[in-house]
C-alpha cells in the first residue's frame, strides 16, 4: 500500500494557467508538507498544515495555496502558472503536530511549464 | 541568513570501503537533524534523525554523529555497496524558530560506490 501518493506524477502545461496537484496519505499522520525541488535538487519547504493551523514559507507566491479537505489529504492549487513554477513537488507527512519526526514523502510531481 | 551545506556534489567510494558523508550548518539551533536517501525520480526517504542531546546514533551500516559546537553532522555507511548509490541529504528541523514549518533541507551529495 502507498503511504504517501500524488496525482498526477507528470503534468505539463501552458503559462498562465491554473492547475492542481492532489496528496493523500493513509498513515493517521496529523501534519502534512508541501515542498519544491528546483532544477538544482534543492528541496525547499512551501507549506506545513494540519487540522490547526498553515504555515507559509514567506517566499512562496500567493499563487500557490494549499487546499485541505480532510486531514488525510493536502491538495496544492497553482494559478498564473510561470515558467519558473518548473520543478518537482514533494509532499509529505509526519505523525504529530510537530516536524520532530521522520517525514514520509511521496513520489513527487514533476511541472512543466510551457 | 541559515545555511546548510554538505562536503561534495559527488563523491566516488570503492566498494567495500566506508562513505563519509558531511554536514555543515551555520545560523542554526537545530534541535534535531535527519538523514534521507534520494533515488532518481523518487521522493527522499527517511534514514536517521538524531537529536541535539545526542552524539551518536546507529542503524544496521550507518553511523551519524551530530556535534552542536561544530555544527556539524558525519554520515557514515560502512561495507558500501553498490546499491548505497544515490543523493543523501542533510536535514534540520527544530530550530528556534518554532513551530512546524518543515525541515531545512541540504542540496544533498550524490554518492556513487564503485564495484
Amino acid at each position: 500500500d502507498t503511504a504517501v501518493s500524488q496525482t498526477p506524477k507528470y503534468l505539463v502545461t501552458q503559462m498562465g494557467n491554473d492547475k492542481s496537484i492532489k496528496c493523500e496519505q493513509n498513515l493517521g499522520h496529523d501534519t502534512m508538507y508541501w515542498y519544491k525541488q528546483d532544477s538544482k535538487k534543492f528541496l525547499k519547504i512551501m507549506f506545513s498544515y494540519n487540522n490547526k493551523e498553515l504555515i507559509i514559507n514567506e517566499t512562496v507566491p500567493n499563487r500557490f495555496s494549499p487546499k485541505s479537505p480532510d486531514k488525510a489529504h493536502l491538495n496544492l492549487h497553482i494559478n498564473s502558472l510561470e515558467l519558473g513554477d518548473s520543478a518537482v513537488y514533494f509532499c509529505a507527512s509526519t505523525l504529530g503536530t510537530s516536524a520532530y519526526g521522520e517525514q514520509f514523502f511521496g513520489p513527487g510531481t514533476r511541472l512543466t511549464v510551457l | 541568513s541559515q545555511k546548510i551545506e554538505q562536503n561534495s556534489e559527488a563523491l566516488n567510494i570503492q566498494e567495500g570501503k566506508t562513505a563519509t558523508l558531511t554536514c555543515n550548518y551555520t545560523n542554526y539551533s537545530p534541535a534535531y537533524l535527519q538523514w534521507y536517501r534520494q533515488d532518481p525520480g523518487r521522493g527522499p526517504v527517511f534514514l536517521l534523525l538524531i537529536r541535539e542531546n545526542e552524539k551518536e546514533k546507529r542503524k544496521e551500516r550507518l553511523k551519524v554523529t551530530f556535534d552542536t559546537t561544530l555544527k556539524q553532522s558525519l554520515f557514515h555507511i560502512t561495507a558500501s555497496q553498490p546499491a548505497d548509490s544515490a543523493t543523501y541529504l542533510c536535514a534540520l528541523g527544530g530550530d528556534s524558530g518554532g513551530g512546524a514549518d518543515g525541515l531545512t533541507f541540504g542540496k544533498g551529495t550524490h554518492l556513487i560506490i564503485q564495484p
